[in-house]
C-alpha cells in the first residue's frame, strides 16, 4: 500500500529553527509537495522536490533523498504566524497525489 | 485572478437532505479535483477530472456522492442523501495540467455540517 508518515506535533520557539520530516512507501515517484495550511484555512504551496537535494526559498527549505524516501521541511527564524500545519504529499506513478495527515507545528514565545 | 472559488463556505443541513457544493477553477486550469478533509482522516481525494472528464472517482465514498463538471469552469459535488458523518470541510482545487509539474491550487472549502 501507499504511505506517507509525519510526526502528528511539534513544539518550536519563536525565532528558532524547526526540522520536519516525512517519509514515504508509494507505487513510484514523480515529486514531493510540502504545503502549509492554517486552522480553518485552505491548504497553500509550499515547495516542490523531484531531484535529491536541498530547495530553499526563502526562510523555508526542503530537502529529498529519493533512495530513502525521505524528505524535510525546514524552517528558520520561526515566527508566530508559522503556527500551521505542514501537508507532505508524494505525486506516486499514476501522477496522484498522495496526502500525509499534517504536522502541527506549534510555535511559542 | 479571483483563485478557487466555493460555495457556500457554510452549510448546515439535516440528514437526508440533498447537498450540492459548488467550485469554479482558476481559468485555464485543466484539472479540477474534490478533497474532503476531517480531523480524523486527513485530507482525501474524492474525485479529481481532466478537461472536464473524470479520470479517478475511487475516493468517492459511496453512490450517496456524485460530481460533475459540465464546463471548463464549474463543477458540482452532490450528496444525496446526506448522514451526519458527511460532516467535514470540502475543498475543491485545481491546477495547470495533468501529468506534469504543477501545483494544485485549493478554494477557501465548504464546512459541511449534517445534524
Amino acid at each position: 500500500g501507499q504511505n506517507i508518515d509525519q510526526p502528528t506535533e511539534m513544539t518550536a520557539t519563536e525565532g528558532a529553527i524547526v526540522q520536519i520530516n516525512c517519509t514515504y512507501q508509494t507505487s513510484g515517484f514523480n515529486g514531493l509537495f510540502w504545503y502549509q495550511q492554517h486552522a480553518g484555512e485552505a491548504p497553500t504551496f509550499l515547495s516542490y522536490n523531484v531531484l535529491d537535494g536541498l530547495e530553499e526559498k526563502g526562510r523555508f527549505s526542503s530537502f529529498l533523498s529519493r533512495s530513502k524516501g525521505y524528505s524535510y521541511l525546514l524552517l528558520k527564524e520561526l515566527q508566530m504566524k508559522d503556527s500551521a500545519s505542514y501537508l507532505c504529499a508524494v505525486r506516486d506513478s499514476n501522477y496522484q497525489l498522495i496526502w500525509g495527515a499534517g504536522t502541527k507545528l506549534i510555535i511559542k514565545p | 485572478d479571483a483563485g478557487v472559488i466555493q460555495s457556500p463556505r457554510h452549510e448546515v443541513t439535516e440528514m437526508g437532505q440533498e447537498v450540492t457544493l459548488r467550485c469554479k477553477p482558476i481559468s485555464g486550469h485543466n484539472s479540477l479535483f474534490w478533497y474532503r478533509q476531517t480531523m480524523m482522516r486527513g485530507l482525501e481525494l474524492l474525485i479529481y477530472f481532466n478537461n472536464n472528464v473524470p479520470i479517478d472517482d475511487s475516493g468517492m465514498p459511496e453512490d450517496r456522492f456524485s460530481a460533475k463538471m459540465p464546463n471548463a469552469s464549474f463543477s458540482t459535488l452532490k450528496i444525496q442523501p446526506s448522514e451526519p458523518r458527511d460532516s467535514a470541510v470540502y475543498f475543491c482545487a485545481s491546477s495547470l495540467g495533468e501529468g506534469e509539474v504543477e501545483t494544485q491550487y485549493f478554494g477557501p472549502g465548504t464546512r459541511l455540517l449534517v445534524l
